[in-house]
């Protein structure tokens, strides 16, 4: 168990609706990363947050949005949603002011997104 | 632009057979290199890093990996596989200072009894 939790498990919508994923990182850890992995893209970062502030952006598509609150969880909304966004999304945490172990990023169980 | 290249995208290999996983990334004056294990329909789990200090680098599960700068390369390797290590394995790195991860695409380990 990473010490992340992302809620929900599993998620199955219709195109054109919009979908709201949810991570709460380790406790203490500032930065949460959002990741999607499918077969045919493998896994792509998508966004970074570090305490509250948008730190470094991927390959998030205009129609995705990502926040994280002052409690440190983060939202990964997804909206007018198409059948390729069906995919793993991942979230993972890191504690960058830790000296031994600045990068290493603990990843959550993820969330399945299925679009029919 | 910075990259990570992991040169197989499979590999199988018997059980109890040696294995080496390839990763290289581009050259940079400093870096940091990781490698993550993801079991089926799981989340991935860091397997082993390189910060600095000595160049070969002991994970769990009995793997390793050494780092070549000379080559930028940060190959792992397990002497003896079970079954139990099918996986996708994914190498990263941070090479600059946005401390930002690039990832490899990915290597699936297909262990064939």
């Amino acid at each position: 168990d990473s010490g992340v939790t992302q809620t929900p498990k599993h998620l199955i919508t219709a195109t054109g609706q919009r979908v709201t994923l949810r991570c709460s990182p380790r406790s203490g850890d500032l930065s949460v990363y959002w990741y999607q992995q499918s077969l045919d893209q493998g896994l792509q970062f998508l966004i970074h947050y570090y305490n509250g502030e948008e730190r470094a952006k991927g390959n998030i598509l205009e129609r995705f949005s990502a926040q994280q609150f002052p409690d440190l969880h983060s939202e990964l909304n997804l909206s007018s949603l198409e059948l390729g966004d069906s995919a793993l999304y991942f979230c993972a945490s890191s504690d960058s002011q830790q000296a031994d172990q600045p990068y290493e990023q603990y990843f959550g169980p993820g969330t399945r997104l299925t679009v029919t | 632009a910075q990259s990570v290249t992991q040169l197989d995208s499979q590999v199988p290999v018997f059980e109890e057979a040696p294995v080496e996983l390839r990763c290289n990334y581009s050259s940079s004056v400093s870096v940091y290199l990781f490698w993550y294990v993801q079991y089926p329909n799981q989340g991935l789990q860091l397997l082993l890093k390189y910060l600095s200090g000595s160049t070969l680098v002991k994970g769990i599960n009995g793997f390793e990996a050494e780092f070549n700068k000379s080559q930028t390369s940060f190959h792992l390797r397990k002497p003896s596989v079970h079954i139990s290590d099918t996986a996708e394995y994914f190498c990263a790195a941070v090479m600059d200072s946005n401390y930002q991860l690039i990832w490899g695409a990915g290597t699936k380990l297909i262990i064939k009894p």
